[in-house]
């Protein structure tokens, strides 16, 4: 089964809009966490919530984690042109190897 | 701040030949990962590694490809017999435990002719 399906696939808001991106999983997880990149770059990690959290914090960046509908969502506030990027959440089911599992990613563009 | 490290940046190859893409994970973690990134398409998982051994593969993880640590700091990831599919970004990544975060790298641009 797919596992972290982002949405929209893209979206694009003025710079000082604040970015909403949803993420919906199938399976039981032991946390999810959600990664920035840069287009060809590398996977910046943002932040992670457990799977007995409901909500976490980073500094402009809040993240909601609903595991009874298998749903995660990430708000930007306050958006910039440098958060510019493609945003993917990416699911640990805890197995025994605990994989990330990615989503297709939210590509998003904040114009200046 | 600690960071995985990743060399080459970009491997160019031709079709058949092997490759070592390798890694310099974070000095106090004790899992490893290999994943990958097809131009245009998601992350995929490939190989984790804890205690000089397999954990868990996936299935595109099969004979052509290995991993190893040979030593305290590095981790690689050989391909024996690269195919034109095998083009992907790879990235490593490591964590202190297995609830923790994963840190990537900065990927390795892997481009087989």
């Amino acid at each position: 089964s797919q596992q972290g399906e982002e949405d929209p696939q893209a979206l694009s808001i003025q710079e000082g809009e604040n970015a909403t991106m949803n993420c919906s999983y199938k399976t039981s997880i032991n946390n999810l966490q959600w990664y920035r990149q840069n287009s060809g770059r590398g996977l910046v990690h943002l932040i992670l919530i457990r799977s007995n959290e409901r909500e976490k914090h980073s500094g402009r960046l809040r993240v909601t984690l609903d595991t009874s509908k298998k749903s995660s969502s990430l708000l930007i506030t306050a958006s910039r042109a440098a958060d510019t990027a493609s945003y993917f959440c990416a699911t640990d089911a805890g197995t025994s190897g605990s994989r990330l599992t990615f989503g297709e990613g939210t590509q998003l563009t904040v114009n200046p | 701040e600690p960071e995985v490290t990743q060399t080459p940046s970009h491997q160019v190859t031709q079709m058949g030949q092997e490759v070592i893409l390798r890694c310099v994970p974070i000095s106090n973690h004790l899992y490893f990962y290999w994943y990958r990134q097809i131009l245009g398409q998601k992350v995929e998982f490939l190989v984790s590694f804890y205690n000089n051994e397999i954990s868990e593969k996936s299935e595109i993880f099969d004979d052509q490809f290995s991993v190893e640590r040979p030593d305290g700091s590095n981790f690689t990831l050989k391909i024996r017999s690269t195919k034109l599919e095998d083009s992907a970004m790879y990235f490593c990544a490591s964590r202190t435990s297995w609830t923790d975060t994963q840190y990537f790298g900065p990927g390795t641009r892997l481009t087989v002719l």
